[in-house]
């Protein structure tokens, strides 16, 4: 089945502690990207990746990193989370970055940051 | 600078009353142009898309889409609710002729009584 997949799905953690959530998918995608959901704010792109070793900020990439090693994963890394990160998390991918093709979405991580 | 309005953060309609969701966008060149829908603890999952032809544009689950030029708009539609179609829609502009960037609207939830 193709898909995006994401872990964790749900992760409390505490200010400082760094942490990786996976995203992989199956459909030899090659862009790839992450958003942050917030209530009234829609879906926020904070990294982009357009292939294998190329990698973008989105809109809002202050605190996050990323790295696209292999076609297939794409992890989003918070080397120290704080609080203003609590969020919905969602990583797509799509054949490619342009036109009209349309973005498959993971089932999403919910982030909370003590 | 592109944008993507959902001027309604909520609507609700009638089992078997026909639903509108409204989207209007803000591009500098020609526009593609997405529906999504979420689910209650799911990711998002695509609905519709215009690329170009004609202006009404059908998709999954009975939904479509009229694509207005003149009024920059792209509103989804469906002529008989279900309660089943209550979620979270989101609206998505790519501009074909600035930076090919997706830009979401901030989302409407729609909700169908019975």
């Amino acid at each position: 089945e193709a898909q995006v997949t994401q872990n964790p799905r749900y992760l409390i953690t505490v200010t400082g502690k760094k942490l990786t959530v996976t995203c992989s998918q199956n459909m030899n995608h090659e862009y790839m990207s992450w958003y942050r959901q917030d209530p009234g704010l829609g879906l926020r792109q904070i990294y982009y990746s357009m292939n294998v070793e190329v990698t973008d900020k989105g809109d809002v990439p202050e605190g996050y990193k990323v790295s696209r090693k292999e076609k297939r994963n794409f992890p989003l890394i918070l080397e120290s989370p704080s609080p203003n990160q609590t969020s919905l998390y969602f990583c797509a991918s799509s054949p490619a970055w342009f036109g009209n093709n349309e973005q498959f979405f993971g089932p999403g991580t919910r982030l909370t940051v003590l | 600078a592109q944008s993507v309005a959902q001027p309604e953060d909520q609507v609700n309609v009638a089992e078997g009353n026909p639903l509108t969701v409204k989207c209007t966008y803000s591009v500098s060149g020609n526009p593609y142009l997405f529906w999504y829908v979420q689910y209650p603890n799911r990711g998002l999952q695509f609905l519709l898309k215009y690329i170009t032809g004609d202006n009404l544009v059908k998709g999954s689950y009975g939904f479509e889409a009229e694509f207005n030029k003149s009024q920059t708009s792209f509103h989804l539609k469906k002529p008989s609710a279900l309660v089943s179609d209550s979620a979270l829609y989101f609206c998505a502009v790519r501009d074909r002729g600035n930076t090919d960037k997706l830009i979401f609207g901030t989302g409407t939830r729609l909700q169908v009584f019975p």
